[in-house]
């Protein structure tokens, strides 16, 4: 089964920081993994997706990368923002379809 | 553009009652799930679907049922209702494979179960 985990389980930084969230997973044959943000009260919203074949993807102030083989994924959000706090969620999806979450990091940024 | 909708977004039930959570996608995707959310623990997979006709069960399916009769719809069943299922419910629809297979959310239910 596979298990992610991400740490820490929160985060608090000053305006103009970079953020470093981290993310493991146990089984490496994995088919893609993703990344999300959760707002208090709302759904589930992409950020970025990186195929196993992929060692980084970019949006605007976010990277993310992969390393498959040590089973891990950092998410950088750069120059962090008071919008960017929020709960950021690492999901990898298995070859039978599943999709498996971590417990998320809450992060606030201090203005 | 819809995308996955989820109807309702709040639930009061009492223990032993039966309710349809519902989930509606229109961008055609062949897979559809169910997680559930709770506090400290991540959202886990209660049931997924490949395709119409075709489900399986995920990590935590006791108490549930689900079907897919159409490739838009895909229903979630509380057959008799406990207050451990007391959580926010998603329902999430990608394409099965390629580069763009993101998953996309609805905004969820709310459920509790006195």
């Amino acid at each position: 089964k596979q298990e992610v985990t991400q740490i820490p389980a929160a985060l608090s930084v000053p305006e103009g920081e970079n953020l470093v969230l981290n993310c493991s997973f146990t089984d490496s044959a994995i088919y893609n993994l993703q990344w999300f943000r959760q707002d208090p009260g709302k759904g589930l919203t992409s950020l970025l997706l990186i195929q196993s074949s992929q060692r980084e993807q970019t949006s605007g102030r976010l990277n993310a990368s992969l390393d498959k083989s040590s089973g891990r994924s950092t998410l950088y959000i750069a120059a962090s923002q008071p919008g960017d706090s929020a709960t950021y969620l690492c999901a990898v999806r298995s070859n039978d379809y599943k999709l498996s979450f971590g417990a998320g990091t809450t992060v606030t940024v201090r203005a | 553009n819809a995308g996955v909708t989820q109807t309702p977004k709040f639930q009061v039930l009492k223990t032993g009652q039966s309710m349809t959570l519902q989930c509606a996608q229109d961008m055609n995707h062949e897979y559809m799930s169910w997680y559930r959310q709770d506090p400290g623990m991540g959202l886990r997979l209660i049931h997924y679907s490949v395709g119409a006709g075709i489900t399986d069960q995920g990590e935590v399916p006791n108490g549930y049922n689900v079907s897919r009769s159409t490739t838009e719809d895909f229903p979630l069943r509380l057959l008799s209702a406990a207050p451990s299922q007391t959580s926010v419910y998603f329902c999430a629809s990608s394409y099965s494979s390629g580069v763009k297979n993101i998953q996309y959310f609805g905004a969820g239910t709310r459920l509790s179960v006195l």
